[in-house]
């Protein structure tokens, strides 16, 4: 089983409406959780950490949930700039790391 | 200026040659990685540095090689190129393992 998995997508939405993700990940020692943003041929860039309470930034929602060990992202109001790969990010304590999920292409349309 | 910086952004070159790219920061981190990404596949860590003097093997090192030369900055070799190192190659940074890395633009490299 990999450490980290995503539904790799493409999530194709028109503007304005929500979607969410999920990514599950299968070490339950996991403490860190992030969510980064990537554009095509760019480098992954932090989009937002997830804490045990849920956050929110913005428009962007992430919520974790421990006993089913997966956590999630959610978008409101999708604007055409939020098209690009999500990725899921969970520490491996373990092996002092963090571990990459594949990415959840999202495509908004006009 | 940015955190992270990589050079070269591009390079081509040949197989059997040796290949080093170079990867400054001036975030102050200890920890720094190199990563290369595949079209359409995830991250793979290839190596990654506690310290200056605390070089670690990533899952994928085969081929490659590492320098920490200072706690700013961090180069990975190829020491004999191949076709199928033809990749994006990110170097990342971070102040402990558990806190979010944050990455350099990256350096496309092609392998004829």
């Amino acid at each position: 089983r990999k450490e980290v998995e995503q539904d790799p997508g493409p999530f194709n939405v028109p503007e304005g409406a929500t979607v969410a993700f999920n990514c599950t990940y299968s070490n339950s020692a996991s403490q860190s959780f992030f969510w980064y943003r990537q554009d095509c041929r760019k480098e992954p860039k932090l989009l937002m950490s997830v804490y045990s309470s849920g956050n929110e930034d913005g428009r962007f929602t992430a919520q974790l949930n421990r006993a089913s060990q997966y956590i999630s992202l959610l978008i409101r109001d999708s604007k055409l700039s939020d098209s690009a790969t999500y990725l899921c990010v969970v520490n491996s304590p373990g092996f002092q790391k963090l571990v990459f999920g594949t990415g959840t292409r999202l495509l908004v349309s006009p | 200026d940015a955190d992270v910086t990589q050079t070269p952004r591009n390079r081509i070159t040949k197989t059997g040659k040796r290949i080093m790219l170079e990867c400054s920061q001036t975030k102050g981190h200890d920890r720094m990685y190199w990563y290369r990404q595949d079209p359409g596949l995830g991250l793979q860590l290839i190596y990654y540095s506690f310290d200056v003097k605390d070089i670690n093997k990533g899952e994928i090192s085969d081929g490659y090689s590492v320098s920490r030369q200072a706690q700013a900055k961090f180069s990975l070799s190829l020491e004999s190129a191949i076709p199928n190192q033809t990749a994006l190659y990110f170097c990342a940074t971070s102040d402990r393992t558990s806190s979010p890395q944050f990455f350099g633009p990256g350096t496309r490299l092609t392998v004829l």
